[in-house]
């Protein structure tokens, strides 16, 4: 099966805590993405990667960190500096290579609840 | 912000009716497209339209785009139950490199 997997589905965290949401995609796409969603509202960007080993920041990208070590992987790191970390976190990935603005295929997400 | 805005914010229909829900955005884009999301998953993308394309169909969906005013519609024909989730546009600016800004989004109710 093709697809972007994200896990866990669910994660919670202590206050000042550091933790990683993983994403997968065995799509072999290039670009991949994260993005925050909060109640009732869009999606707001936090970090993307157009090819491996390059990533850019997003509209919101304070208190988290990313990494493109491998093509099929874009790991997140929210950071005990993110002032208000639960949010659900969703990643995302597209064929990438221009500026076309691709069809993105997202996976089912991560809830975070800060506690 | 470029961010599209959707309106309405909320839609409530019965079942066999058509659902209409419009997407403003702001900057000059490459193409503007619609993702579809239930509760609590991620996104689904539904159609996507470019921007020298004015209408575009995928069977009971169908997309407008007006450049001239920096508007789309989604319109769904004969909605069903199942169709009830989220709907968001998202559009790809010119210039912009590889990424979509998406709207606020419009949530459907479709009522048995």
């Amino acid at each position: 099966d093709g697809g972007i997997t994200q896990s866990p589905k669910y994660l919670f965290r202590k206050e000042g805590q550091n933790v990683t949401l993983s994403c997968e995609q065995n799509l072999n796409h290039d670009a991949m993405y994260w993005y925050r969603q909060d109640p009732g509202q869009g999606l707001r960007l936090i970090y993307y990667s157009q090819i491996v080993n390059d990533f850019q920041k997003g509209d919101i990208a304070e208190g988290y960190s990313v990494s493109r070590e491998k093509k099929e992987s874009f790991p997140l790191t929210v950071t005990s500096a993110q002032k208000n970390p639960t949010a659900f976190y969703l990643c995302a990935s597209s064929i990438g290579g221009g500026r076309a603005g691709n069809e993105q295929f997202f996976g089912p997400g991560t809830r975070l609840t800060v506690l | 912000s470029q961010q599209g805005e959707e309106d309405p914010q909320a839609l409530s229909i019965q079942e066999g009716e058509n659902a209409t829900m419009n997407c403003s955005y702001k900057t000059s884009i490459n193409n503007l497209q619609w993702y579809r999301q239930n509760s609590g998953r991620g996104l689904v993308h539904l159609i996507l339209i470019r921007s020298n394309e004015r209408e575009k169909h995928s069977g009971r969906l169908r997309v407008t785009l007006d450049t001239s005013k920096k508007s789309s519609s989604l319109l769904i024909t004969a909605s069903r139950a199942a169709d009830t989730a989220s709907y968001f546009c998202a559009t790809s600016s010119v210039g912009g490199a590889n990424n979509l800004f998406f709207g606020t989004g419009t949530r459907l109710t479709v009522i048995p």
